[in-house]
């Protein structure tokens, strides 16, 4: 079946202790992405990643860092979490190019806590 | 700059009734727009998308949309709702020179409710 996989589905931390969202995508997709859901803000992306070794930033980059070391992991990174950190987690992947047939598939999400 | 504007940010129809949720792009060319929907506590899943050709697209669970250029609109339209139907509504349009056309670009959603 393809999938987009997270983990955690949800996780309570303490400000500033580094954590790591994994992002896992069975389907051989060379883009992925991480959005942050915010009530009444929708889904902003955060980074994204056009194959592997290749990352660069979205609209709300600051204080997170990925890595795409293989082609099916994206993770994300809070180096130094903070309270404003606290959101709904999604990972995407899907074909990369102008495509008709693309679309983004998205994991379950992980609802993040910072205390 | 690109963007996607959803007007409405909350609204309740009774269950059986027509449902419209509106969607406004900023593009500058032919845009690849789509809606998804999430239900409460769960991920995304999309609805319909539009590319090129016939701008009245059919999606999933009973659910259209019509792509107007001269309107910049991509109007989601369900002729009688039902109580499932409830979850929040999300217009995206791919993100132009993204690389890829699962690089969106997000409304800020609708939330439905749905009366009995």
């Amino acid at each position: 079946e393809a999938q987009v996989t997270q983990n955690p589905r949800y996780l309570i931390t303490v400000t500033g202790k580094k954590l790591t969202v994994t992002c896992s995508q069975n389907m051989n997709h060379e883009y992925m992405s991480w959005y942050r859901q915010d009530p009444g803000l929708g889904l902003r992306q955060i980074y994204y990643s056009m194959n592997v070794e290749v990352t660069d930033k979205g609209d709300v980059p600051e204080g997170y860092k990925v890595s795409r070391k293989e082609k099916r992991n994206f993770p994300l990174i809070l180096e130094s979490p903070s309270p404003n950190q606290t959101s709904l987690y999604f990972c995407a992947s899907s074909l990369r190019g102008p495509r008709e047939n693309t679309e983004a598939f998205f994991g379950q999400g992980t609802r993040l806590t910072v205390v | 700059a690109q963007s996607v504007t959803q007007p409405d940010i909350h609204i309740t129809v009774s269950e059986g009734a027509s449902l419209e949720l509106r969607c406004n792009y900023s593009y500058g060319a032919t845009p690849y727009l789509f809606w998804y929907v999430q239900s409460p506590g769960q991920g995304l899943q999309l609805l319909l998308k539009y590319f090129s050709g016939d701008t009245l697209v059919q999606g999933i669970k009973g659910f259209e949309a019509e792509f107007k250029r001269s309107q910049s609109s991509f109007n989601l339209r369900k002729p009688s709702v039902h109580w499932s139907d409830a979850a929040e509504y999300f217009c995206a349009v791919g993100r132009k020179g993204g690389g890829s056309q699962g690089n969106l670009i997000f409304g800020k959603g609708t939330k439905l409710s749905v009366k009995p």
